[in-house]
């Protein structure tokens, strides 16, 4: 099973971005895929949070607001989720994941904390 | 509204077989042919992993991870899906979450999770 890398832990203050990066193994063009984003709290499961291919195919979960969005670095080859005026609420682990024909493959998790 | 609820014995011994099963309300496991059904599990303090997974067809997915110790089937009434692990280690204590996904030929989107249940291995 590849392994997504993600950063173990980000820490911002309120209003600041959070830039959360996901990274694929060489072997696997993050151009080819759909990048997953998965929010988690305490004692609950994942909640879907958005999918991006390009900015012409991307979709946001239900009721998940417009200041969390995505995007790829084909050089690094990296999926990226953006939370742009970080609120106390988005204080949660993050999880990237990839679907890769019959297989789901998960990054490791970014904690995020809002000081 | 679509719902999962996963059930199974809270504790069980190492070498033994884990035997879980999802309950699904709301929907047929056969009413879509763009459903996935799986079961994605998360060891304490730990991310997420992927165990295994089966269409409606019956065709099933699993983690090699895994190496062969896992078994995922459906119920014949349709209304469930069972996971079982053999062989089970300390490794193996999670919570265990069943999840439905919804897939075209390009993209498999889990789009619900039951709220998972916690199983732990040890004598």
């Amino acid at each position: 099973q590849p392994v997504l890398t993600q950063p173990p832990s980000f820490s911002a203050s309120p209003g600041e971005s959070a830039r959360l990066t996901c990274t694929l193994p060489s072997d696997i063009n993050v151009g080819t895929y759909n990048i997953y984003w998965y929010q988690q709290k305490p004692g609950s499961p994942p909640r879907f949070l958005l999918y991006y291919y390009s900015d012409s195919d991307k979709g946001q979960g239900s009721g998940v607001p417009s200041r969390f969005s995505g995007s790829k670095d084909a050089s690094a080859n990296t999926g990226t989720l953006l939370i742009s005026g970080l609120q106390s609420e988005d204080e949660a682990d993050y999880y990237c994941m990839l679907w890769l024909t019959n297989a789901w493959v998960f990054g490791g998790g970014t904690k995020v904390t809002v000081l | 509204q679509m719902q999962l609820q996963e059930s199974g014995p809270g504790l069980v011994k190492p070498s033994e077989t884990l035997s879980l099963t999802c309950a699904v309300s709301g929907v047929s496991i056969i009413s879509s042919s763009s459903h996935y059904w799986g079961w994605i599990r998360q060891p304490p303090g730990k991310g997420l992993e992927w165990v295994a997974s089966i269409f409606y067809t019956g065709n099933t997915k699993y983690n090699p991870s895994l190496k062969s110790r896992a078994t995922m089937f459906e119920d014949t009434s349709k209304k469930r899906f069972s996971l079982r692990l053999s062989s089970v280690t300390a490794a193996d204590t999670a919570v265990y979450y069943c999840v439905r996904a919804d897939c075209t030929s390009s993209s498999c989107l889990i789009s619900y999770w039951g709220q998972g249940t916690l199983v732990t291995v040890s004598s």
